[in-house]
């Protein structure tokens, strides 16, 4: 199972959007809206940021939201703050049998 | 809430046996399965396992001849075992929770270094 393909990088300006696309494949991205993203700073462990596409955890800012379309899941951060420089990375439900999860490669976004 | 601490030795020899712990405090180890994912340095995440807590498992397949993953409701614990190591198991190594109904991991442990060194 490969991994899911991400941009090395996205950067913004405070106060801009951000999207980071994270391409999969119809075994997983495309066949399940099991998508899920995390946030990992510099030393510090992933958090949970979207499930299931497009929904937020409770405490998680309404500035951060998911969508899919076809075989590529997508995370936008609207009105970019400079606490949300950091990686990003998804993660896709790939069927119970042999690789239930895949992750991304990874996006180090950089706020200006 | 609940909290994850992973425990274990820092440095493993090649060709031993790395060993981690996860304590869950907090909370029940009950009704939820247990993660277990890596990064090696500079890199993106590996999902490795988990585990149910009524002890079923599930292991990433490029590691499954030498992954275990077992759990000790008793004790609130769930471990890793991965055996003969080289260095490219060197990593941080985080446990997490799954929710039971979902598949994303909701919780996650600070993390632990492990570098496979002699």
């Amino acid at each position: 199972q490969s991994a899911l393909t991400q941009p090395a990088s996205v950067s913004g300006s405070p106060g801009q959007s951000i999207t980071i696309s994270c391409t999969g494949t119809s075994s997983d991205v495309g066949s399940y809206n099991l998508v899920s993203w995390y946030q990992q700073h510099p030393g510090k462990a992933p958090k949970l940021m979207i499930y299931e596409v497009s929904k937020r955890p409770s405490g998680v800012s309404n500035r951060f939201s998911g969508s899919k379309s076809g075989n590529t899941a997508s995370l936008t951060i609207s009105g970019l703050q400079a606490e949300d420089e950091a990686d990003y990375y998804c993660c896709s439900y790939a069927g119970s049998s042999t690789f239930p999860y895949v992750f991304g490669t990874g996006t180090k976004v950089t706020v200006l | 809430q609940v909290q994850l601490q992973e425990s274990g030795p820092g440095l493993v020899k090649p060709s031993e046996t790395l060993s981690l712990t996860c304590t869950v405090s907090g909370g029940s180890i009950s009704s939820y399965y247990w993660s277990w994912i890596r990064q090696p340095p500079g890199k993106g995440l590996e999902w490795i396992g988990y585990i149910y807590y009524s002890g079923s498992t599930n292991y990433n397949p490029s590691l499954k001849s030498r992954v275990t993953i077992s759990v000790d409701t008793s004790k609130n614990q769930f471990s890793l075992k991965l055996s003969s190591v080289t260095a490219a198991d060197t990593a941080v190594y985080y446990c997490a929770r799954r929710v039971r109904f979902g598949h994303y991991m909701d919780v996650w442990g600070k993390g632990t270094t492990v570098t496979v060194s002699s």
